[in-house]
């Protein structure tokens, strides 16, 4: 199953509302899960389930879809939310991840 | 706390071996789906392999089926991952993680991550 992330690239202000897109090549029904990795370090999980906040990931944080479309938004971009995100579907072997989406400081 | 410390890394020429090794603490070592994931410099990430939480299922990317083997040993707490025929294309940090879980879909997730040990594959 492929996961195509859009945009590969974005350029955002502290503040801004951000959102990333995870299309899955087939249905994966809720599947999904979104990770946040800094430069340097491992990924951390954020979202799984596709919509499931982990323990300790600010509330600004949120995901939606189901199916092949899903969305992670940040409601208001914070100078530690500047990272890259990639989502990654769990429905089948090979499990795979999108490309990631660099975000940016304007 | 959950702590994943993987090591064994290093430059190896092309066609030769290396073991990497995951030592983990802090959960219930056989409770745990374990995984490899490894990131090439500069890429995203690409899921290598994964082992069930009693070590009979293991499952692999096509890229290394045939070359990679994982591992694990409930007495060691340490998890494996024995590389061998090594190309170029399979220089990469390599992360071991944990999914919290023994079934799906929960151990299908990447919940625990080590700080990962790059491996070189070069002549």
């Amino acid at each position: 199953i492929q996961l195509t992330q859009s945009p590969s690239f974005l350029s955002a202000s502290v503040g801004d509302r951000v959102t990333i897109t995870c299309r899955a090549s087939q249905g994966i029904s809720s599947y999904l899960a979104w990770y946040q990795q800094k430069p340097g370090k491992a990924p951390k999980l954020l979202i799984s389930a596709a919509s499931t906040l982990q323990s300790g990931v600010p509330s600004r944080f949120s995901g939606s879809g189901s199916g092949t479309e899903f969305t992670l938004t940040i409601s208001s971009l914070q100078p530690e939310d500047f990272a890259t995100y990639y989502c990654q579907q769990l429905n089948s072997y090979p499990l795979t991840f999108g490309g990631g989406t660099k975000v940016e400081i304007k | 706390q959950v702590q994943l410390v993987e090591s064994g890394g290093g430059v190896v020429q092309p066609g030769t071996s290396l073991r990497l090794s995951c030592a983990a603490s802090g959960f219930t070592f056989s409770d745990y789906t374990l995984h490899w994931v490894r990131q090439a410099p500069g890429k995203g990430l690409d899921w290598v392999a994964t082992i069930s939480s009693d070590g009979i299922q293991k499952f692999y990317a096509d890229s290394v089926t045939g070359r990679f083997t994982i591992s694990k040993d409930n007495s060691k707490n340490t998890l494996y991952l024995q590389m061998n025929s090594q190309r170029a294309e399979d220089t990469a940090v390599f992360y071991c993680a944990a999914g919290r879980g023994r079934s799906f879909p929960q151990s299908r997730y990447f919940d625990y991550w080590g700080q990962g040990t790059l491996v070189t594959v070069s002549s």
